[in-house]
């Protein structure tokens, strides 16, 4: 089956830039999309297709993806962008289902 | 507006069967492209997909639990069920299910309910 690994932590400063990075195989065959979770509330998705942001999500916000790693981008993070994200993909290689990472905690120094 | 909304048990012994209600609002199932999944979360722990319904009522579920899950609709009523049986504590998290895209063979979470807590135990 196919996984997706996130690093579990991820620490940067107000005002700098977070990369946030998600590995599959070949992950840059698929589409990947993000989702953010704040401390006690449901998940919000914060990137699309790599680097379509829903509507209301900053600018800020940016996404890539190639070869075997997606990445995230939060540039001039704010304090109240702390949260647990996700990766998220859909295999269609063997038996369809969907995949997520295991999470990333960005703390905000 | 889209809104989701879980309701079912808070709590269920081990070994029963738990069923969840996902009631929506904002679109509906008959619509290409719609579907519904649910997700879940124990504490402190990552998200992981359960099942997936969609517009023309296929079914998908997570590998590692398919022998115990059941997912179906009810379009007229805008609600989506999942059963799960032999409820473990292992079991224990916040169930929540999302409005799920489909488009061109791309599929996201888009809306998402607030969760359901259920805890398992005797």
């Amino acid at each position: 089956s196919y996984v997706l690994t996130q690093p579990p932590s991820v620490s940067v400063a107000p005002g700098k830039t977070a990369r946030l990075t998600c590995g599959g195989n070949n992950i840059g065959s698929k589409s990947v999309h993000w989702y953010q979770q704040k401390a006690g509330q449901a998940p919000v998705l914060v990137m699309y297709s790599e680097s379509e942001r829903p509507s209301g999500i900053p600018e800020r916000f940016s996404g890539s993806n190639s070869g075997s790693t997606a990445t995230l981008t939060i540039s001039r993070v704010e304090a109240g962008d702390e949260a647990d994200f996700y990766c998220q993909v859909w295999d269609s290689s063997s038996d369809h289902h969907v995949v997520f990472g295991g999470g990333t905690k960005l703390t905000v120094l | 507006q889209v809104t989701l909304r879980e309701s079912g048990p808070a709590l269920v012994t081990p070994t029963q069967t738990l069923t969840l209600t996902c009631t929506f609002s904002g679109f509906s199932l008959r619509t290409s492209g719609m579907c519904v999944s649910w997700v879940r979360q124990p504490p402190g722990k990552a998200l992981e997909w359960l099942a997936l319904i969609d517009w023309t009522d296929d079914k998908y579920y997570s590998t590692s639990l398919r022998t115990r899950l059941t997912i179906s609709k009810d379009t007229s009523k805008n609600q989506v069920v999942l059963t799960m049986t032999n409820m473990d504590p292992v079991d224990t998290g916040t169930y929540y299910c999302a409005r799920t895209t489909w488009v061109r063979g791309v599929i996201a979470f888009d809306y998402w309910g607030q969760g359901a807590l259920v805890t398992v135990s005797s």
